[in-house]
């Protein structure tokens, strides 16, 4: 099983420019979800989604968009970059099931210019 | 949204010492995940604990939650090069639906 997959690995962007990280899982999570890491500040959660077709907001939302059409797939969407969003974006997904452990994938370095 | 502590930012220890590292909220918790991530790497899930009191062991690892649930505590004995990384905690919002997670504790350990 490949797990959690986060592409691309890298990203430069220019202020302005928009751009989609994908993420899939071949585990037939229901549960998925993005994070932000930046230096000190820990994960923190952009949305999330609980199953297909439903998404929700988590703690930094902004300037970000999801949509979950498949089980598999919960991509990201930056519609206009700003260098406040240079950060590693990592996406986790779970059985769905209170207290399930989260299944990260290897993360996307951003960098906005 | 759910609020969670996590001290000391940084720890350094020469190869063999302890380790401890510790996370706080100021509201009862329902679980508390524990996560590790290597340097350049992701976040992996070590242990849950969901019981007032628990105690688990995963060889020199003990991971406890307290009496009131309202903390928690790694443990490492005698560390390793290879306990290097940034161990996070993390808890459930009262849905479960959302993880917030500690800002971790990075442990360097120098051989």
């Amino acid at each position: 099983n490949a797990g959690v997959t986060q592409t691309p690995k890298f990203q430069v962007l220019k202020t302005g420019q928009s751009m989609t990280l994908q993420c899939a899982q071949d585990m037939n999570h229901e549960y998925m979800s993005w994070y932000r890491q930046d230096p000190g500040m820990g994960l923190r959660l952009i949305h999330y989604s609980v199953g297909a077709g439903i998404t929700d907001q988590g703690e930094v939302p902004n300037g970000y968009n999801v949509s979950r059409s498949t089980t598999e797939d919960f991509p990201l969407r930056l519609l206009s970059a700003a260098p406040s969003q240079t950060s590693v974006y990592f996406c986790a997904s779970s059985p769905g099931q209170f207290h399930s452990p989260l299944h990260f994938g290897n993360g996307t370095r951003l960098t906005v210019t | 949204g759910q609020q969670v502590m996590q001290i000391p930012q940084y720890q350094h220890v020469q190869e063999g010492e302890d380790f401890t590292t510790y996370c706080n909220s100021s509201t009862t918790l329902s679980n508390i995940q524990w996560y590790k991530q290597r340097p350049g790497g992701h976040p992996v899930f070590l242990i849950q604990l969901v019981k007032s009191g628990e105690v688990k062991k995963q060889k020199r690892l003990t991971f406890q939650f307290g009496e009131a649930k309202k903390n928690s505590s790694l443990h490492i004995t005698a560390t390793q090069t290879t306990d290097v990384g940034t161990y996070f905690c993390a808890v459930n919002s009262n849905t479960g639906n959302q993880f917030y997670f500690g800002t971790g504790t990075s442990l360097t350990v120098i051989p």
